[in-house]
């Protein structure tokens, strides 16, 4: 079955880095992938979407400037979070599937990077 | 956008016994509706989906049931084991995005 390959699966850093999140889907292409984020004992929250070759589609309430978005091929969507604070310590899981090309293929996500600011 | 309502937020059960976690949603063009379960710090999992041509699907003690017309969805587990605890997630799919139930905590006893 499909797969989606997602790290580092844990970083910590100080208040003010930015970190990058690699998303990749392994067995197929992918020309839509989307970003998700998990607070503890919380549902998953969509960020946006992101298209390959095309800007991303964020949600309300997201600040696309904050969360910047790249899907440059057709298996590789990042996510950066710029100047990170403690608030935006969370889990944040990528997946891939069930639109675009593979509309007919279930959404499947990856392992998930827990990120925590200090 | 879409509403999707599940429930209970909490259910514990002893081994052996069926589990169901009902989700409902608002969106009468939605047409996939998949569950995942999710252990503490890990990936969701799909474990179990249904298109909306479908009324039921089963496969081994799992199984899902739609009913369109209430847009309402059910996934029942049979036979409960003590690895089925975690956290099982309901999501509806119009057009490309899922929205994703609250989630529910399910806790087999041995």
């Amino acid at each position: 079955g499909a797969v989606v390959s997602q790290h580092p699966s844990r970083v910590i850093c100080k208040s003010g880095t930015s970190v990058k999140i690699e998303c990749r889907s392994l067995d197929f292409q992918a020309t839509t992938m989307f970003w998700y984020r998990q607070f503890p004992k919380q549902s998953l929250m969509l960020m946006a979407t992101s298209n390959e070759g095309s800007k991303a589609t964020y949600e309300q309430g997201v600040e696309k400037d904050k969360f910047l978005i790249n899907h440059a091929s057709l298996t590789l969507s990042t996510l950066t979070v710029t100047s990170a604070h403690p608030e935006d310590s969370s889990f944040y899981i990528c997946s891939a599937g069930g639109s675009g090309t593979v509309s007919n293929q279930p959404q499947h996500f990856g392992d998930g990077t827990r990120l925590s600011i200090l | 956008g879409e509403n999707v309502e599940q429930h209970p937020s909490t259910l514990s059960v002893q081994e052996g016994d069926s589990a169901v976690i009902k989700c409902t949603y608002s969106d009468s063009a939605s047409n996939y509706f998949p569950w995942y379960k999710q252990e503490l710090g890990k990936r969701p999992q799909l474990i179990i989906d249904i298109r909306s041509n479908v009324g039921e699907k089963k496969d081994q003690r799992i199984a899902v049931t739609l009913n369109k017309t209430a847009k309402h969805f059910s996934l029942h587990i049979t036979e409960t084991q003590p690895e089925d605890s975690a956290v099982y997630f309901c999501a509806v799919r119009g057009y490309s995005t899922l929205t994703f139930g609250k989630g529910t905590m399910l806790l087999v006893s041995p």
